[in-house]
């Protein structure tokens, strides 16, 4: 596609509940990564794929917050038992591959949690 | 990882004027610094960038220098305009992935 694409761009779930955020990454770009971005905040790195690589999952906060890829397209993050500290931006970036690249965000998920 | 620190978080400008964004990182490696642009509600949009090749970059009205041996690089923007009202991140690598900086939120005031 064009861009980088997410959805949905706007979620408004009870605590406690799972949900599911999905990304797909401009054609052809190997590498996608996953931010949050909580209101007012920088951007917080949470995961990093490349191809078939295993993933960074580094940044994510807790075992609550998972993430898939299937190859190298669609990517899904997953929080499971959502808390009010999860609200947030969900930030989808892809780059062409993992030569430092320049990547390319998507516009966004904003998630409240009430 | 990459330590990136960003400085001001807030600054306003006449229209007309220039703004200056300055970022440090401490890796020493880092060899690629792009800057974005934010404008409320929506994603980061790459505004201009540069690599440890060469000392600056323009872009029309958008310029960004890099010192290696400071290991700081600025986002300088002249003749600025209403539209250029937003927040500006400044990044840096470390291994696969980009650190931000905390981002300046930049009013222009006509």
């Amino acid at each position: 596609g064009a861009g980088v694409s997410q959805s949905p761009s706007n979620k408004v779930t009870e605590k406690g509940k799972d949900v599911e955020l999905r990304c797909d990454p401009i054609s052809g770009h190997t590498a996608l990564y996953w931010y949050r971005q909580r209101l007012g905040q920088g951007l917080e790195f949470l995961i990093y794929f490349q191809g078939n690589s295993a993933p960074d999952k580094s940044g994510l906060p807790s075992d609550r917050f998972s993430a898939e890829r299937t190859g190298e397209s669609v990517s899904t993050l997953t929080i499971q038992r959502t808390q009010q500290e999860d609200s947030a931006v969900y930030l989808c970036a892809s780059s062409l591959n993992r030569d430092l690249n320049t990547i390319y965000f998507g516009e966004g998920s904003w998630l409240t949690v009430v | 990882g990459e330590n990136v620190e960003q400085h001001p978080s807030t600054l306003s400008v006449q229209e007309g004027d220039s703004a200056v964004i300055k970022c440090t990182y401490s890796d020493s490696a880092s060899n690629y610094f792009p800057w974005y642009k934010q404008e409320l509600g929506k994603g980061p949009q790459l505004i201009i960038d540069i690599r440890s090749n060469v000392g600056e970059k323009k872009d029309q009205r958008i310029a960004v220098t890099l010192n290696k041996t400071a290991k700081h690089f600025s986002l300088h923007i002249t003749e600025t305009q209403p539209e250029d009202s937003a927040v500006y991140f400044c990044a840096a690598p470390w291994k696969f992935q980009f650190y931000f900086g905390t981002g300046t939120s930049l009013t222009v005031i006509p």
